[in-house]
């Protein structure tokens, strides 16, 4: 159950683009589709932004996507605002019936 | 609409036991997987556990397998974590979240605002 790989940081000034990507191995998202994202602000509880690899929850800005290849899942968040500063965590169903989430990426809003 | 409510956590001794509850309301409990995610002050998120609709099916994180167990009153709306021998590792605050699904495949749609255990002497 090692933890998924993402980058500790990523930054963009207002209006541009940031991917996030997020490596694990065959056991877990290169073998399911039950991978997720989850964006949580200081002090608050983690909010679901992406499920199923791609799929937006109701609610959920459109500048949000989210892909997968290989062992590797990606979020991409386009004309980033203020509000995104946030840090965002991957997650994976594996092959144990567990989860395993990824270490988090600090995303910084310049 | 879905309402979690965690309780429970404290200020604890090391090798002590504690149990951590979450009350569930706003949707159909016994439905549904439940799970726990912890997070440690100033670090990421760990899952630490997952149980099935009706309680059949438990699956642990390696750090907890052993320590911990989950349950759940499905005629209560309660979901539970019993955690035993507890560590100053174990310290974090302890969320409970909603499946999505009735078994360990349910990801984490809905979560409470968490309770805060601190393991010290």
């Amino acid at each position: 159950q090692s933890a998924l790989t993402q980058p500790a940081s990523v930054s963009g000034s207002p209006g541009q683009s940031i991917t996030i990507s997020c490596t694990g191995t065959s056991s877990d998202i290169g073998g399911y589709n039950h991978v997720c994202w989850f964006q949580q602000h200081p002090g608050k509880a983690p909010k679901l932004m992406i499920y199923d690899v791609s799929q937006r929850p109701s609610g959920v800005s459109t500048r949000l996507s989210a892909s997968k290849s290989g062992n590797t899942a990606s979020l991409t968040i386009s004309g980033l605002q203020a509000e995104d500063e946030a840090d965002y965590y991957c997650t994976s169903f594996t092959s144990g019936s567990t989860w395993v989430f990824g270490g988090g990426t600090k995303l910084t809003v310049l | 609409q879905v309402q979690l409510v965690e309780s429970g956590g404290d200020v604890v001794q090391p090798g002590t036991s504690l149990r951590l509850s979450c009350a569930a309301s706003g949707f159909t409990f016994r439905s549904y997987g439940m799970h726990w995610v912890r997070q440690a002050p100033g670090k990421g998120l760990e899952w630490v556990a997952v149980i099935s609709f009706d309680g059949r099916n438990q699956y642990f994180a390696d750090s907890v397998k052993g320590r911990f167990t989950i349950s759940r009153d499905n005629s209560k709306n309660t979901l539970y974590l019993q955690i035993n021998g507890l560590r100053a590792e174990d310290t974090a605050v302890y969320y409970c979240a909603k499946a999505h699904y009735y078994d360990s495949r349910g990801y984490f749609e809905y979560w409470g605002q968490g309770t805060l255990l601190t393991v010290s002497s």
